[in-house]
């Protein structure tokens, strides 16, 4: 079963860098197959999609975070993690790391979930 | 893209044949996942593409629908079944979600 483990501080300051690492257990970073994806949910509201990194190092942004936003894969580590700077009290929720699988040549579904990790941008 | 669901909230009882909606603000074929969410936890994907049912989902969820009108059947709701339930497109960037319905306890 595929496993995948959020980690990073819970509590930013507002103006500072939010960074979360996730690590992937019985699978491999290094795959063709899938690719990787952070969403997040600030408390109480829907799910957000922040972006995706492939193997390769190829990314996909929201364009409502793309300038604040990177997102890389270790496969030394088998772990992906993301970078979001100058973060602001709107950017306080749970963060998702996910698996993101095609079922054909365009569609994509996220098969595998992290647990979730709460950030809180507060002074 | 837009994903709208609805209700935003409802009340069903055990037994109950439940159907929530998700409508897109332009046509996605059928790029659409529904998952399930239970308070604390990460979501769970039930269907892809619009109808297939993921591996060891109970066969009382289905899916339906193409290009911007899609469904969530529960046909007969389990204690277990009381969550939120996302719907998610994966036709174009920025792949987006439904703000989410929440199914509760009548």
């Amino acid at each position: 079963q595929v496993q995948l483990q959020e980690s990073g501080p819970g509590l930013v300051k507002p103006s500072q860098t939010l960074s979360l690492t996730c690590t992937v257990s019985n699978d491999s970073v290094f795959s063709a197959d899938h690719y990787w994806t952070w969403i997040r949910q600030p408390p109480g509201k829907g799910l957000e999609w922040i972006g995706s990194v492939f193997y390769s190092g190829s990314t996909y942004y929201n364009p409502s975070l793309k300038s604040r936003l990177s997102t890389s894969v270790d496969p030394s580590k088998n772990q992906f993690s993301l970078s979001l700077t100058s973060v602001t009290a709107a950017d306080t929720a749970v963060y998702y790391c996910a698996s993101a699988h095609y079922y054909d040549s365009s569609g994509h579904y996220y098969a595998y979930w992290g647990q979730g990790a709460l950030v809180v941008v507060s002074s | 893209i837009q994903m709208t669901q609805s209700p935003s909230s409802l009340s069903a009882s055990v037994g109950e044949r439940v159907t929530i909606t998700c409508r897109a603000s332009q046509t996605i074929s059928t790029s659409l996942n529904w998952y399930q969410q239970k308070p604390g936890k990460a979501p769970k994907l039930l269907i892809f593409a619009a109808s297939t049912l993921q591996n060891g989902v109970p066969s009382r969820f289905s899916g339906s629908g193409s290009g911007t009108d899609f469904t969530l059947t529960i046909s007969s709701l389990q204690p277990e079944d009381f969550a939120t339930y996302h719907c998610q497109q994966s036709n174009s960037l920025p792949y987006t979600f439904g703000q989410g319905t929440k199914l509760g306890i009548k």
